[in-house]
């Protein structure tokens, strides 16, 4: 079955501290692959995206970086955290049928 | 640039009854994908429905149902026989392809309408 998975699932960081959240896409492959933002528990903001290895795309210029090493792979990372990072992190994937479904999200603390 | 607006932030009904959702988007497009997302208290987001433009019959999933009006660019959820665990927000989202060549779409939500449903 497709499944797609994220973790940590809860994350507190100290200011300046880095980041790193994974998402793994199982039982598909050459997916779409998103990162999104929630904050302050609303409304939901595309950070990036990508449709390879390797091809990531940035919305938004910011403090935070996306990385693709495999196929079923995405990653988020920051090198030092603002306080600003703060809020509810989603990875989605693009199913066949051109649905978007979503992990189960991380929440990221910065204190 | 794609808008996606939720014209009611906050939404009650009572345990049973039916509630409308609005929702209006603004685009150029001619093919694109409509959705209705739902996050409860847990914060992950469940797909509701899905609704593709160049389709004119309404989508419908059990107790959900959309009212697609592509020429006024509307896309109104209904939720019949509301149920305790309907209780959650409601995203409005829009999805079109970007991209030439690839199969690159992107989604685009709305800021969402919390709906609380009374016992």
């Amino acid at each position: 079955s497709q499944t797609i998975h994220q973790w940590p699932a809860t994350l507190v960081q100290p200011v300046g501290s880095p980041l790193s959240l994974e998402c793994t896409v199982e039982g598909t492959s050459n997916p779409n692959l998103y990162w999104y933002r929630q904050a302050a528990g609303r409304g939901l903001q595309l950070l990036f995206y990508s449709v390879g290895i390797g091809q990531i795309s940035s919305e938004v210029p910011q403090n935070l970086s996306a990385s693709r090493p495999q196929d079923r792979q995405f990653i988020l990372s920051s090198k030092k955290l603002l306080l600003s990072d703060s809020g509810f992190y989603l990875c989605a994937w693009k199913r066949i049928g051109n649905t978007i479904y979503f992990g189960e999200g991380s929440w990221l603390t910065v204190v | 640039a794609q808008t996606v607006t939720q014209s009611q932030p906050e939404m009650s009904v009572q345990e049973a009854e039916t509630v409308t959702l609005s929702c209006t988007y603004d685009t150029s497009e001619n093919n694109y994908y409509l959705f209705w997302y739902k996050q409860p208290p847990s914060r992950q987001m469940i797909l509701v429905i899905r609704q593709e433009a160049y389709k004119q019959q309404n989508a419908t999933e059990n107790r959900f149902s959309v009212n697609f009006q592509k020429a006024a660019k509307s896309f109104s959820l209904k939720i019949s026989d509301s149920q305790l665990g309907d209780t959650a927000m409601y995203f409005c989202a829009f999805m079109k392809h970007v991209s030439s060549g690839g199969s690159n779409y992107k989604l685009t939500f709305g800021k969402g309408t919390l709906l609380t449903v009374n016992p």
